[in-house]
């Protein structure tokens, strides 16, 4: 079992509609939990990041951290088709001298126009 | 832009070769992260240096190895390469402490035939 779990998609919505994307994630160690877009063959953009349970808002985007049920969330309003991209759910591991990111499988987004 | 600048933005080289790929952090980070992004395994974690020391290590094989400069900029050196060694290559980069958020750069596309 992977350490996180999110659905590959893809998701396909016309435009204008509200997105949800979804992580489960089984280790209760992690802190810090992120969301990163990425384009085809470009590199992860870091959209947002959390590290307490509820939620945070940054304009079209709401991430939401639920650490009693191992389960985070990114939600966007009036989604665009440059919005098109895949999403990367991540979570920060601390190792003994340092620390990492575990990554989702991420989700695959269309918006059509 | 995120403000890490990794070279050469492709590579192709054959089975049993080394190549070396280059990474600049971000100005003021320490850190520098490397991630493997390949089709069927996602994007997997390698190494982290700060500082110009070794500081985590993940599932990285004995043919890969990194080392951190004085001037804080990293090099991956990959030998003996594989057919299953061609993928994405992310370099990231972080400040020491605080939230510590990993910012990545636009990667290598490493293609070995």
């Amino acid at each position: 079992q992977k350490e996180v779990e999110q659905d590959p998609g893809p998701l396909s919505v016309p435009e204008g509609a509200i997105v949800s994307l979804n992580c489960t994630y089984s280790n209760s160690a992690f802190q810090y939990f992120m969301w990163y877009r990425q384009y085809s063959r470009k590199g992860p953009e870091l959209l947002m990041y959390t590290y307490s349970s509820g939620n945070k808002e940054d304009g079209r985007f709401t991430a939401q951290v639920d650490k009693s049920s191992k389960y985070i969330s990114l939600f966007i309003r009036d989604s665009q088709p440059s919005d098109s991209a895949t999403y990367l759910c991540a979570m920060r591991d601390y190792m003994e001298y340092g620390n990492k990111l575990v990554f989702g499988a991420g989700t695959i987004l269309r918006v059509k126009s | 832009d995120s403000g890490v600048t990794q070279t050469p933005k492709h590579l192709i080289t054959a089975t049993g070769q080394r190549v070396t790929l280059r990474c600049s952090p971000r100005s003021g980070d320490l850190s520098v992260y490397w991630y493997q992004q390949s089709l069927d395994q996602g994007l997997q974690f390698l190494i982290q240096y700060y500082n110009g020391e070794e500081r985590a290590k993940g599932n990285i094989l004995e043919r890969f190895s990194a080392q951190q400069f004085p001037d804080l900029h990293s090099e991956l050196n990959l030998s003996s390469l594989e057919l299953g060694d061609s993928a994405l290559y992310f370099c990231a980069s972080s400040v020491a402490g605080g939230e510590n958020i990993q910012y990545f750069g636009a990667g290598t596309r490493l293609s070995v035939l």
